[in-house]
């Protein structure tokens, strides 16, 4: 299955700034997805991301908050603006195994702490 | 709206225990069940079942998944210290190909 490399790996950033947060997979993939998970919830997915157009946000997220690039087929950000501490997650990116009989998989993650 | 839940939230059992996670879930169009375990930050996938494949086995793990009942069952058997970790259980539907929605996780806890 698909290899995902995700930077970085944690980091602490204090309340207003931006943090982007990257992507690479060792193969071509057409979608991406991002989500986060807040301290003792579970997963929920941001945004779909899909290479030459807009991504497509769930219900709760928007582009302004969390913007997206998805620059080819095999690479994506995510931007976290204008942090609070409620933004203080895990966030992870994933893509589809081989074949689609191997789920999705997940990028090593990134925690994020805003003080 | 899909839903996940899973039980028990947490679980502390001693090695060579088997334990049996439970997932019942609600999804229109289902496309798969997937079961994760989730040490660190990063979800490593175990299973995928699908209306094809309603049982998977792997080493002392194994799944199935009653599409009837609407739930899914993962075992593990003759546990071990390793197997402490949080273990996901997500859905998909054709609808809504890749989201997955996930229950909040059973905390597995594996004492020697």
């Amino acid at each position: 299955s698909a290899v995902i490399s995700q930077k970085p790996s944690r980091d602490i950033c204090q309340r207003g700034t931006s943090l982007t947060i990257q992507c690479q997979v060792d193969s071509q993939v057409t979608m991406m997805f991002w989500y986060r998970q807040q301290p003792g919830q579970s997963l929920t997915l941001i945004a779909t991301a899909n290479q030459g157009s807009e991504a497509t946000y769930e219900s709760g997220f928007v582009i302004d908050k969390f913007p997206i690039s998805r620059p080819n087929l095999t690479f994506s950000t995510l931007t976290v603006s204008n942090m609070s501490p409620e933004d203080s997650s895990i966030y992870l990116c994933s893509v589809e195994g081989a074949g689609g009989s191997y789920g999705y998989t997940f990028g090593s993650g990134t925690r994020l702490t805003v003080v | 709206e899909d839903k996940v839940v899973q039980s028990p939230l947490s679980l502390v059992v001693h090695e060579g225990d088997t334990v049996t996670l439970n997932c019942s879930y609600e999804v229109t169009n289902f496309r798969s069940l997937l079961w994760y375990k989730q040490e660190k930050k990063a979800p490593t996938f175990l299973f995928m079942l699908t209306s094809s494949g309603i049982e998977k086995k792997s080493g002392r793990l194994s799944s199935i998944l009653d599409k009837k009942e609407l739930f899914s069952i993962l075992n593990i058997t003759a546990t071990q210290t390793g197997d402490s970790a949080v273990y996901l259980c997500a859905v998909e539907a054709w609808t809504s190909y890749g989201k997955l929605t996930f229950g909040q996780g059973t905390i597995l806890t594996v004492h020697p």
